[in-house]
């Protein structure tokens, strides 16, 4: 299957301060990807859909000045948290679609964010 | 808009033997696809199985197979011969099939145990 890499995979910052998660498509294109957020023993919740060359599409409830979502290419979006605080401690997951006939969504590997 | 339900929070098997996991979904599309994701302790999302709606023939993949019914919406997973590394989060997910850059909507997931 496709290959969707996550960057950090990790990461602990003071509450105030931004912090931004890569997501690259390795092995193929993506128009479109996506950003999703887990809560501890939950399903995955959608926060945004990322086109690349137009702005995201959030879901109802999620904050777009907050959640900042940059897909400046088809094969990298990322997601910026700014003025990060101890409630969006959570675990992110991106994901990218695969296209032309075999419609399917990979995911990277999530990025555990605490914010203390 | 469309809803995935798994009935079954947790689930166990005996090492060697079956197990199938239930969801239901609800839709009055006629075009979109369907999945089941394995989510092991390590969190990362991988692709179990995939399901095209207009496919009448139950997709199968090594010891994983599913029953699908269209007519009754229901896209069951059958694992045969279970190992303890099936030991995970399974979530069942649709998936609209205009153009594959449509989100997942996922069920709440199934926790499997897998008993030596």
């Amino acid at each position: 299957g496709a290959v969707v890499s996550q960057h950090p995979s990790r990461v602990i910052c003071k509450s105030g301060t931004s912090v931004k998660i890569e997501c690259r498509s390795l092995d193929f294109q993506a128009t479109t990807m996506f950003w999703y957020r887990q809560f501890p023993k939950k399903s995955l919740m959608l926060m945004a859909t990322s086109n690349e060359g137009s702005k995201a599409t959030y879901e109802q409830g999620v904050e777009k000045d907050k959640f900042l979502i940059n897909h400046a290419s088809l094969t990298l979006s990322t997601l910026t948290v700014t003025s990060a605080h101890p409630e969006d401690s959570s675990f992110y997951i991106c994901s990218a679609s695969v296209t032309s006939g075999r419609e399917t969504q990979y995911f990277g590997p999530g990025t555990r964010l605490l914010v203390l | 808009a469309q809803t995935v339900t798994q009935s079954q929070p947790e689930m166990s098997v005996q090492e060697a033997e079956t197990v199938t996991l239930s969801c239901t979904y609800d839709t009055s599309e006629s075009n979109y696809y369907l999945f089941w994701y394995k989510q092991p302790p390590s969190r990362q999302m991988i692709l179990v199985i995939r399901q095209e709606a207009y496919k009448q023939q139950n997709a199968t993949e090594n010891r994983f197979s599913v029953n699908f019914q269209k007519a009754a919406k229901s896209f069951s997973l059958k694992i045969s011969d279970s190992q303890l590394g099936d030991t995970a989060m399974y979530f069942c997910a649709f998936m609209l099939g205009n153009s594959g850059n449509t989100p997942l909507v996922f069920g709440k997931g199934t926790r499997l145990s897998v008993i030596a």
